[in-house]
């Protein structure tokens, strides 16, 4: 079954650091996102990807944190300047119709980032 | 208004046993009720789905009852196995306006042997 692959599994970084995550979506998908977990809570939504645009972002997606897809297979997430309170794990994920419409998203794995 | 509230927060249940987890919302307009479920160190993978115009769907032993009325949802997991063990989130979305699933704050289910 395809899936979403997403790297580094995990990343220690400093605080103030940039950081860059990671992720090659299904192949035939066209909807990207990236959700995050602070441990022991939900999952959060924080941006969706279309058509080399942003679709939608959430409150949490501030201006430390841009998105990218650089060519036709990968799409990262990075953070300029991380603090603490980003360490969570970061997933990506993707679907071939508009997520929220019904239609399947599927998560990678995640990318756990500490920031210490 | 954009929030899913889900309780328990865990639950222990008997090999065999029905696994029951509960959603409430308070947005009409959601029209997209997925469950998700995450293993340790995995993403979350999607179990079953529903939308608001049926009251329930059935795959295999896992079934979700949506009452609208209420705004309340819940995933019954029946003939509850060792191998359900794991935390199982409830999501929402607006279908024709957004592109974000909002998630529940999970349950984290251990099913005994």
């Amino acid at each position: 079954e395809p899936e979403v692959t997403q790297t580094p599994s995990h990343q220690v970084t400093q605080m103030g650091q940039e950081v860059i995550l990671r992720c090659v979506p299904i192949s035939n998908h066209l909807y990207f996102y990236w959700y995050r977990q602070i441990l022991g809570q939900k999952v959060e939504f924080l941006v969706s990807f279309y058509n080399n645009e942003i679709s939608e972002k959430s409150e949490i997606f501030d201006d430390q944190f841009s998105v990218e897809r650089p060519d036709g297979s990968n799409f990262t997430l990075k953070i300029r300047s991380t603090k603490l309170e980003d360490s969570a794990m970061y997933f990506c994920a993707s679907s071939l119709y508009r997520g929220g419409s019904g239609n399947t998203i599927y998560f990678g794995e995640g990318s756990w980032l500490t920031v210490v | 208004q954009q929030q899913v509230k889900q309780s328990p927060q865990s639950l222990i249940v008997q090999k065999g046993g029905i696994s029951i987890i509960n959603c409430a919302y308070e947005n009409t307009a959601f029209d997209y009720f997925p469950w998700y479920q995450q293993f340790p160190g995995k993403g979350p993978a999607l179990l079953i789905a529903i939308r608001p115009d049926v009251s329930e769907k059935k795959e295999g032993r896992f079934t979700i009852s949506f009452n609208k009325s209420a705004k309340q949802f819940s995933l019954h997991i029946m003939d509850s196995q060792p191998g359900d063990s794991a935390t199982y989130f409830c999501a929402a979305s607006l279908m024709d306006s957004s592109y974000k699933l909002i998630f529940g704050s999970g349950t984290r289910l251990l099913v005994r042997p």
